[in-house]
């Protein structure tokens, strides 16, 4: 039974592109989240998608965007991407958005701005 | 909003000794509380969780934990600590009063476990 996988593993790019990151939720789950850990911080929420409907979002700029797809996979894009935005990229899924629902974490992206 | 405060952003303890992480959390209405790891390049494992109920909870790894209301906290605690415990400890809470589902993380504290 495969978890929460997220591609790619490491990326890095330079500040003003755009990137896409990918999720592919735990066997079963249909709820998607989405976080952003810093270095040497606990990871802050971005956003979950839920029936392919952004649900609930955190602080995080226009310029994060997501989207769900119907296998409930989702992506994540970053668009003008900052020096700020360097950070290990967690999905977590779930099933159903409820908050008794154990959120499965995957095992992130790095990305690195330069 | 709610908060989650983490005392401690480093502990260190000798193998077999007695783990104490510190949790706080600041919320209007009592939270769900978790405690999850985070060994190094991985994603985050749920050790425990409050929801409602008795106040001790067992986590998984002889961790535990136990929510007091009285003090607003949710310290993780472990009997014997093993080597193979060394790993980011964080503590997050789930408002359902407000709807918010989604977790607010503490800091995190790096356990350092001594030979």
């Amino acid at each position: 039974d495969a978890g929460v996988t997220q591609s790619p593993t490491h990326l890095i790019k330079t500040r003003g592109q755009q990137v896409t990151l990918r999720c592919s939720p735990k066997s079963g789950h249909d709820t998607v989240s989405w976080y952003q850990q810093a270095l040497g911080q606990g990871p802050q929420f971005i956003f979950q998608y839920y029936e392919e409907e952004e649900r609930q979002r955190g602080n995080f700029p226009d310029r994060f965007s997501g989207h769900q797809f119907p296998n409930y996979s989702s992506e994540l894009n970053v668009n003008a991407l900052l020096l700020g935005d360097s950070a290990l990229y967690l999905c977590a899924s779930s099933d159903g958005t409820g908050a008794l629902r154990p959120q499965h974490f995957g095992d992130g992206t790095r990305l690195s701005i330069l | 909003a709610q908060s989650v405060t983490q005392l401690g952003s480093h502990v260190s303890v000798s193998e077999g000794a007695l783990v104490l992480l510190r949790c706080n959390y600041s919320s209007s209405v009592p939270p769900y509380l978790f405690w999850y790891v985070q060994y190094p390049n991985q994603g985050l494992q749920l050790l425990l969780k409050y929801t409602t109920g008795a106040t001790l909870v067992k986590g998984i790894n002889g961790f535990e934990a136990e929510f007091k209301k009285s003090e607003t906290s949710f310290h993780l605690t472990k009997p014997s600590a093993h080597m193979s415990d060394a790993a980011e400890y964080f503590c997050a809470v789930s408002d359902l009063d407000t709807g918010r589902r989604a977790l607010t993380f503490g800091s995190g504290t790096r356990l350092q476990v001594q030979p």
